[in-house]
């Protein structure tokens, strides 16, 4: 059974730090989606990442894999107030969108 | 805005009633599939609808069924409702097969479900 894993759950940052959110899942997978969801809100793409040593930019988050380990990281920078989400990794083993959600990072980002 | 609604936004229902959730994909998108997000915790993959056919289904009991409609609308149902019901139920549109590699799943704003 595939299983996705994320850390840390929670997250609380000052504005301007860096930090890393991790996504580990148990088999091996077709494509692997970031989203973030607002509270209260819907759920948002982020990145879709296809295969190993992906990596993907959008403004201050950065994505990539590793199949091998079957890893994921959401990497942000110099983080803003905007940025507080809850972020989810999940997974799609046959590219079929039948997602293997992880349990979500909620990020708080203090001023 | 993805272009995929839902109906209605909010709910009530007491325990063991049934409850119809609507869901419209988006133009183009022959795929549905439906989430259940409880409180504070990831979706969980109920099942999916490619062609009017059921084309997969997460761990969910019968009493959650389906429909697609040949417009690719979509409905949930929910039979003998459960206090643990109680969540927040997307669907999300998709075409597949892929249309491009890096073709994603758009979800709609979701339905929030009480059951009391």
């Amino acid at each position: 059974e595939l299983k996705v894993e994320q850390n840390p759950l929670f997250l609380s940052m000052q504005e301007g730090k860096n930090y890393t959110i991790y996504c580990n899942y148990s088999t091996t997978s077709d494509r692997l989606y970031w989203y973030r969801q607002d509270p209260g809100k819907s759920l948002e793409s982020l990145f879709v990442l296809l295969s190993n040593g992906a990596v993907k930019q959008e403004g201050r988050l950065m994505a990539s894999l590793d199949t091998k380990a079957r890893l994921s990281t959401l990497h942000i920078t110099a983080a803003v107030h905007d940025l507080s989400a809850t972020y989810f990794c999940a997974v799609d083993m046959d590219s079929n969108y039948q997602l293997i959600w992880g349990a979500g990072t909620k990020l708080i980002i203090k001023p | 805005e993805t272009g995929v609604t839902q109906s209605p936004t909010h709910l009530i229902k007491t325990r063991g009633q049934q409850v119809t959730l609507r869901c419209s994909s988006q133009s183009g998108h022959n795929t549905v599939s439906w989430y259940q997000q409880a409180l504070g915790q990831g979706p969980q993959f109920i099942f999916q609808y490619y062609r009017e056919e059921e084309n997969g289904r997460g761990n969910f009991p019968p009493r959650f069924s389906g429909l697609q409609f040949p417009n690719y609308s979509s409905e949930l149902n929910v039979n003998a409702l459960e206090l643990d019901d109680s969540a927040l139920y997307l669907c999300a549109s998709s075409l597949v097969p892929l249309d491009r590699e890096e073709e994603t799943q758009y979800f709609g704003p979701g339905t929030r479900l009480l059951v009391l």
